[in-house]
């Protein structure tokens, strides 16, 4: 069946570095893709969105790449800080025939300081 | 804040209790959600309303009810559960249906069956 996942359940960094996490997804009429934050004991949090014409799209302080080729998404967090601790999740969804927004099982990531 | 509201935060109940979970979305969104949130597992979509109407029913058990009185207010009523169906419940909102994303997540109730 179809499904995102991604590559690593969980990932450890020095506050200050850059971190990048992955996604992985397989159905390739995906055209849209989401990257939420979801912080202990609250819900997911948008963090930044991509279409499938683009490849690359930035925001504050995170990136989103997408590379439809191999189907792979991943969020890059610069000078990443304590506050970033989370898990990290990838969401898609075949707009162009209102299909479900799909979740991946999360990254675990904690910043140490 | 997100804009998306829901109470209670946590909850234990029996299995023959009958209880109700609230969500309240203050952004003026159309599209309403209940998602199953368990342990190591994808979030689950269980129920779409767009308009007050249910749209999607993603073959969620009898024992969960859900009620969309309007736009703004969402909720899930609950009786006879297992203890499998311990887990978080999240509410989501969207301006429109599944097309118009993204959705707001409130901070979920915490469901403990005893």
């Amino acid at each position: 069946g179809e499904s995102v996942g991604l590559h690593l359940p969980t990932l450890s960094v020095q506050e200050g570095d850059n971190s990048i996490i992955n996604c992985a997804y397989s159905n390739s009429a995906s055209d849209y893709f989401i990257w939420y934050k979801q912080e202990s004991g609250k819900g997911p949090q948008f963090i930044i969105d991509i279409r499938s014409n683009m490849d690359k799209r930035q925001g504050q302080r995170v990136t989103v790449l997408l590379n439809k080729t191999v189907k792979h998404l991943s969020l890059q967090i610069a000078a990443t800080q304590p506050g970033d601790s989370a898990v990290y999740f990838c969401a898609e969804v075949e707009e162009t025939s209102g299909s479900r927004l799909t979740f991946g099982e999360g990254t675990q990531l904690t910043v140490n300081p | 804040e997100t804009g998306v509201t829901q109470t209670p935060r946590h909850l234990v109940m029996g299995m023959t209790n009958k209880k109700s979970l609230k969500c309240e979305q203050h952004l003026g969104h159309n599209a309403m959600y209940w998602y199953k949130q368990s342990a190591k597992k994808p979030l689950e979509l269980m129920f779409v309303y767009n308009f007050k109407e249910q749209t999607e029913n993603n073959s969620v058990p009898s024992r969960f009810s859900p009620e969309c009185p309007n736009s703004s207010h969402l909720f899930l009523h609950l009786h006879t559960l297992q203890p499998e169906d311990s887990a978080l419940y999240l509410c989501a909102s969207s301006q429109g249906g599944l097309r118009d994303q993204p959705q707001h997540f409130g901070d979920g109730t915490r469901l403990s069956i005893l």
